[in-house]
């Protein structure tokens, strides 16, 4: 049991450059997520998935767009890289997206700078 | 819209300190609260959560209770350990809402 996984760890783009990055969940479970990570502000929300086949936008979605693969696998592409969006990304999980008390399981993250 | 609002930091404490980060939120209803706590390097994981007034959430030493009076959820522990460095995100989430909202983040540095 992996729980949530990212690829790739460390990645460097050039400004125009698109790349896409993956995440999987071997926990069964219905919602996934992607969050963004910058210094003193905390994880925003970028887009999710209550179930597979629908997404949604989050906080900060624009020059982002994502994939609900399957229940397993929910990914996120960046079409026309820019500097703006060097950060950590983070993919979660949880249970049910309705559910009051579920506890998100996040992935180990994915370090993108875009020089 | 549903806030989380913490303490900023860094926070630096010595070994063996009484360990208190402030949190207060805004919410309509009743929300679920949660403190997450990321390691050097990791992603986030789950400390603690309570969902409804008076709840006491509690794991290794570190404890937090929902005041609905006061819209607050301070994390608190006795003794911390060196063990606990790291950054520690107070969470809501709203009573209609699929999605957490996260605070900014606490860094919190233990020296030996």
């Amino acid at each position: 049991n992996a729980g949530v996984t990212q690829t790739p760890k460390f990645q460097v783009l050039k400004t125009g450059q698109s790349m896409t990055l993956q995440c999987a969940q071997d926990m069964n479970h219905n919602s996934m997520y992607w969050y963004r990570q910058d210094p003193g502000m905390g994880l925003r929300l970028i887009y999710y998935s209550a179930s597979e086949g629908t997404t949604d936008k989050g906080e900060v979605p624009n020059g982002y767009n994502v994939s609900r693969l399957n229940k397993r696998e929910f990914s996120l592409r960046l079409e026309s890289a820019a500097p703006s969006q060097t950060s950590v990304y983070f993919c979660a999980s949880t249970t049910r997206g309705a559910g009051m008390t579920d506890t998100q399981y996040f992935g180990p993250g994915t370090r993108l700078t875009v020089l | 819209g549903d806030s989380v609002t913490q303490m900023e930091g860094p926070v630096t404490l010595s070994e063996e300190a009484f360990l208190t980060i402030n949190c207060t939120y805004t919410a309509t209803g009743y929300p679920s609260l949660f403190w997450y706590v990321q390691y050097p390097g990791e992603g986030l994981q789950l400390l603690l959560k309570a969902t409804k007034a008076d709840d006491k959430g509690s794991n290794k030493g570190f404890e937090a209770t929902y005041r609905k009076e006061t819209t607050s959820f301070h994390l608190e522990k006795g003794s911390v350990q060196v063990s606990d460095s790291a950054v520690y995100f107070c969470a809501l989430r709203g009573s209609s809402a699929s999605k957490i909202i996260f605070g900014s983040g606490t860094r919190l540095s233990i020296r030996p």
